[in-house]
């Protein structure tokens, strides 16, 4: 089961920030948060990944409670090709048995002129 | 997305049939993961590979299922015997490293219908 919990949808207007909230409140001390997106039916896109600090790509910035119990992904401009599900995944750092990346039901954010 | 490459991207079997369906990581990717969609419905991991080797099968049906990442050539998911619900969207992710933070690329995925 997913580790994460996340708005159902949210909304946003073109040109806008997004702010996608993510909890995450039994994160361990070794888990990262990553984001990943879906649009449409095209495969999952990486978007980003935070340990403790907060983080910034060309896409978008993480930003991470001191407490590491929750997070927000950033899209600092929004277009509507950002019209996507975003998931919120914990996980541990190696690639082993047990680390796979267990995806949630994500939110629905719908960019809109 | 760019270097996962997926095929077929579209197959049509009909019940009992076998379904092949081959996944070539990125250049230098030596991880895969294989993940289900069915409609409507979210991803669901099925099974992380190396090469040669399965590491964690914990999301494959016990039965019709196979998975395997050879030395040399991609890597097939088998579905033996196809029902309707097997019917979903299957998507092969790779990833390049055995420590640290590995992110995942994904391709775009092989659409299984099962009349």
């Amino acid at each position: 089961d997913a580790k994460t919990t996340q708005p159902t949808s949210m909304d946003c207007a073109e040109g806008r920030a997004a702010n996608l909230p993510c909890n995450h409140s039994t994160i361990s001390g070794n888990e990262y948060v990553y984001w990943y997106r879906q649009i449409h039916s095209q495969g999952p896109q990486y978007i980003i990944h935070g340990l403790k600090n907060n983080e910034t790509n060309e896409m978008a910035s993480l930003i991470i409670t001191e407490d590491r119990k929750s997070s927000t992904l950033i899209l600092p401009h929004a277009t509507l090709r950002d019209t996507a599900v975003y998931y919120c995944i914990v996980r541990g750092p190696f690639n082993q048995a047990g680390t796979a990346l267990i995806f949630g039901k994500g939110t629905t954010l719908s960019v809109s002129s | 997305n760019a270097g996962v490459m997926q095929n077929p991207r579209h197959l049509v079997r009909r019940r009992g049939q076998e379904a092949r369906l081959r996944c070539s990581p990125m250049k230098g990717h030596s991880h895969v993961y294989w993940y289900r969609q069915l409609p409507e419905e979210g991803l669901k991991f099925m099974v992380y590979l190396q090469k040669e080797n399965i590491i964690d099968e914990s999301g494959m049906p016990k039965e019709r299922f196979s998975a395997e990442f050879p030395k040399e050539g991609p890597s097939i998911l088998r579905i033996q015997q196809v029902v309707r619900g097997d019917s979903a969207a299957y998507f092969c992710a790779s990833s390049s490293q055995s420590r640290g933070t590995g992110e995942l690329f994904f391709g775009e995925g092989s659409r299984l219908t099962v009349l």
